[in-house]
């Protein structure tokens, strides 16, 4: 069974970046065949997705976001991981990883981390 | 505002059923039968329940079912148990914006 765990700093400074970093076990991130994907719950809020990462590198991005958003992959820790820059209190949530297919459908997910952005 | 439309909240009694249902556009739940739906408990991941519009996961009870007509979708619980108090969300392929996926913005399922 596919689990995914984020991990990365709780409290980020307003301008600073966000770093967050998903670890997949039990499947490879190389095997191929899913989209690797940062979402975001806001508190009280609903889901936005930020973007995904493919095994071989290939990213997308969620347009209002896009400016702002960096996603990598190390197949050899078998992770992938999120940068936001210049973070503002708006960018306050719950990141969760998750393994989507290409009938957009998230069939893992991590148990979420809240990032807090404050001084 | 999300890009698909669901309502607030909903609520039924233990052994009815209820239906959630997630509005969109041509663009995405319209044109594609790529919707899924996720129940999320407080505090809890989403859970996928539903994908491809109808079909369940493995361990999902087929006490949930999905459907979709035009550009709505709709998610349906029948039996209705106490632990199906959850949040529920929809979610569907878009090829606007070069978004990949989007969510609608939640209903909350209070079981009486």
């Amino acid at each position: 069974q596919v689990q995914l765990q984020e991990s990365g700093p709780g409290l980020v400074k307003p301008s600073q970046t966000l770093s967050l970093t998903c670890t997949v076990s039990g499947g490879s991130i190389s095997s191929g065949g899913y989209y690797w994907s940062w979402i975001r719950q806001h508190p009280g809020k609903g889901l936005e997705w930020i973007g995904y990462i493919y095994y071989s590198g290939s990213t997308y991005y969620n347009p209002s976001l896009k400016s702002r958003v960096t996603i990598s992959v190390d197949t050899s820790k078998n992770q992938f991981s999120l940068k936001l820059s210049s973070v503002t209190a708006a960018d306050t949530a719950v990141y969760y990883c998750a393994r989507g297919r290409g009938d957009t459908a998230m069939v893992n997910w991590g148990q979420g981390t809240l990032v807090t952005v404050s001084s | 505002q999300s890009a698909l439309t669901q309502p607030a909240s909903v609520s039924g009694s233990p052994g009815q059923s209820i239906t959630i249902s997630c509005t969109g556009t041509s663009s995405d739940v319209g044109g594609y039968n790529y919707v899924s739906w996720y129940q999320q408990h407080p505090g809890k991941a989403p859970k996928l329940m539903i994908y491809e519009v109808s079909n369940r996961p493995s361990g999902v009870p087929d006490r949930f079912s999905g459907s979709k007509s035009g550009n709505t979708a709709s998610l349906t619980i029948s039996g209705l148990q106490a632990e199906d108090e959850a949040d529920y969300y929809c979610s569907s392929y878009t090829s606007s914006s070069t978004l990949y996926v989007v969510f609608g913005g939640g209903t909350k399922l209070t079981v009486l």
